[in-house]
């Protein structure tokens, strides 16, 4: 049972057009989400996260918005340029970072690409 | 960001042989480290929670005689791959726990 699915493999945009990217999830425990960006074989880098009690926060050209009702996030990346290009996960944890039994959850990841 | 580094990045063994994976948190102190594996098309799943100075908490399904932890100080965490086989190729991930979780590059294993 996924906890966290990114439905969509894959996503294409022009450079300068925005890059919308899905998440959803099932547990209602889940409190604090995260973004990570990772390209091939290495690991993860932390992009950005919001806790449930914020529904945006924005960090550059990256936002993340939280629809806790609907159990759905999004990263919004404006302008999108080349160097974006990667996997995208979306992780879930049912603490914060600091907080005891915290650990997380991924989803599978999105591709994104961007052509120039 | 805070780094944290894996050695070695890539190691092809044969089938029955064991091996080990570090984990090192090079700028900061880790009490607790992950252990991930990733394969393809995957998300990254996380075997096993690793506190220092205590022993590793796996996750469910993931055997613990099989992939042994030991984080013996604050800066480093070891996953022993043991009696590899080719079903246990995949990339292994540790990520150490700071202000937020700090990955690994990550260790590609192939099991001949």
């Amino acid at each position: 049972d996924q906890q966290v699915k990114q439905n969509s493999p894959s996503l294409s945009v022009q450079e300068g057009r925005i890059s919308i990217l899905n998440c959803d999830y099932t547990n209602s425990m889940f409190d604090y989400f995260l973004w990570y960006k990772k390209y091939p074989a290495e690991g993860p880098t932390f992009l950005i996260s919001i806790s449930s009690i914020k529904d945006k926060n924005e960090d550059g050209r990256f936002t993340v918005f939280l629809n806790k009702s609907a159990k759905h996030l999004s990263l919004h990346i404006v302008p999108s340029q080349p160097g974006d290009s990667a996997v995208y996960f979306c992780a879930a944890s049912e603490v914060e970072s600091g907080g005891s039994n915290y650990k997380l959850t991924f989803g599978k990841g999105t591709l994104l690409t961007v052509n120039p | 960001g805070a780094v944290v580094s894996q050695h070695p990045s890539r190691v092809i063994c044969k089938s029955g042989t064991s091996v080990k994976i570090e984990c090192r948190s090079l700028d900061f102190q880790a009490t607790t480290m992950f252990w991930y594996r990733q394969f393809p098309k995957q998300s990254l799943m996380l075997m096993a929670t690793s506190n220092e100075g205590s022993k590793a908490t796996y996750e469910q399904g993931v055997e613990k005689d099989k992939f042994l932890i030991n984080h013996a100080s604050l800066t480093l965490s070891t996953l022993t791959v043991t009696s590899a086989h080719p079903e246990d190729s995949s990339f292994y991930i540790c990520s150490a726990l700071g202000d937020e979780q700090f990955f690994g590059p990550g260790t590609r294993l192939t099991v001949l």
